[in-house]
Order: structure tokens, then sequence, then C-alpha cells
């Protein structure tokens, strides 16, 4: 089975700051890994994916993530974030051959002027 | 651009009675998934659905869900029996075609049972 862990439940940050969620996943077989985000009052959406190739991972909005199987962790990162940017972000993984995500607790990030 | 829609957005039910969540998936996707999410907990995998059958369901989805796709465009998630434990949001998700595409989300059903 797949588990996700992101280690940070709540990360305040302010405006044009940069910021870094984490997330580590545990999986005895290859995965596809994911970053999704909730804004208040809607459905999740896709900020960015890792199936294969290159580890470094750019998004939409600006962010970024690494993928390092060594450590076993997937962080999303942005080098200046927005008011707008103010949400929930979740850490997904995958089997290869499944279709099911398993989700991270999620961190909500805050930022403020 | 194209999404996915869920109604209704808040059901509230009574302990013992059958529910019925209804999505609409985008048009030319084959992919279908139920997600539930407890309040303060994660989002957590139903099932998935692809070609009138179940693919891969949880632990969870037990005798008392079912999902259908009763015409071509409608994705349902039924709940035979609600229980207090059955509140939660409840997400619908489609996807086109591999493993590893998008799953696009709903904006969820809220689920209250008293």
């Amino acid at each position: 089975a797949q588990s996700v862990t992101q280690l940070d439940s709540q990360v305040p940050v302010f405006e044009e700051a940069p910021v870094e969620l984490r997330c580590n996943y545990s999986s005895s077989v290859s995965v596809y890994l994911f970053w999704y985000v909730q804004y208040p009052n809607q459905g999740l959406q896709l900020l960015l994916k890792y199936l294969s190739g290159s580890t470094l991972v750019k998004g939409i909005n600006g962010f970024e993530a690494e993928f390092n199987k060594s450590q076993t962790s997937f962080h999303l990162r942005k080098p200046s974030v927005h008011i707008s940017d103010t949400a929930e972000y979740f850490c997904a993984v995958s089997r290869y051959s499944g279709y099911a995500l398993n989700f991270g607790k999620g961190t909500s990030l805050l930022v403020t002027p | 651009e194209p999404e996915v829609t869920q109604t209704p957005s808040h059901q509230v039910t009574q302990m013992g009675q059958e529910v019925i969540l209804r999505c609409v998936p985008i048009s030319n996707h084959l992919y279908f998934y139920w997600y539930r999410q407890i309040l303060g907990q994660k989002v957590e995998f139903l099932v998935s659905f692809y070609n009138n059958e179940i693919s891969e369901k949880s632990e969870i989805f037990d005798d008392q869900f079912s999902v259908e796709r009763p015409d071509g465009s409608n994705f349902t998630l039924k709940i035979r029996s609600t229980k207090l434990e059955d509140s939660a949001m409840y997400f619908c998700a489609s996807s086109a075609r591999l493993a590893g595409d998008e799953q696009y989300f709903g904006p969820g059903t809220r689920l209250t049972v008293t």
C-alpha cells in the first residue's frame, strides 16, 4: 500500500516570501506523485504531477516540486507567494497500474500581507 | 473549460435513509471516481469505475455503497442506509484515459447525517 505524510498542517507566510510545503511518501512499488490545491468552497485542482523523467516538475501558478527517490519526498515550492495562494494543498500518490489517489492530510497555506 | 459538476451541494438526511449523490463527469472522460473527506481528515478514495464496472474500491466501499452510470452523462453514488459516520464531503472525479492522467474533481456534496 502507498501512504503520504504531509509534515505541516499549517504554514503561515508573508506575501512575496518563498514557501516550501513538505510531502513524504512510502510505497513498495513505483508510484506517480501529485499536488492538488483546494480553494475555499471549490473542488481539488491539479497543480503538478510527476510520472517519470526529470525530477523537477513545474506546475501552474508558479509552483514547482522536486521528486527525490532516495528521500521518498516530493516537496512543493514557490519562490514568491501571493495572497491568492491561500488555500489547502494536498499531496497524493497512485500506483502505476492502479487509479486510486492516496492523499495526505493536507497543508493549509495562509499568506498574509 | 469543461468541469465536473455535482448535485446537490449540501444534503441533510436522517440515519437509516438512502441517499443518492449525483455527478456529471467531463463528457469525453472514461474513468470515474468517488472520494470522501470527513471533516478534519484527509481525502479518501472510495471507488473507481470504468466501462460500466468497478475497477478498484477501497475497504470503505462496503455493501452499503453502490455506484451507477444510469445514462451517458450521470454518475451516481448511492448509500443504502446512512450512518452518522457517513457525514462527509463527497467528491466526484473523472479522468481521460491512463493511470497518471489528471483527475478532475467536482466541487463536492456535503452530506450531513442526523
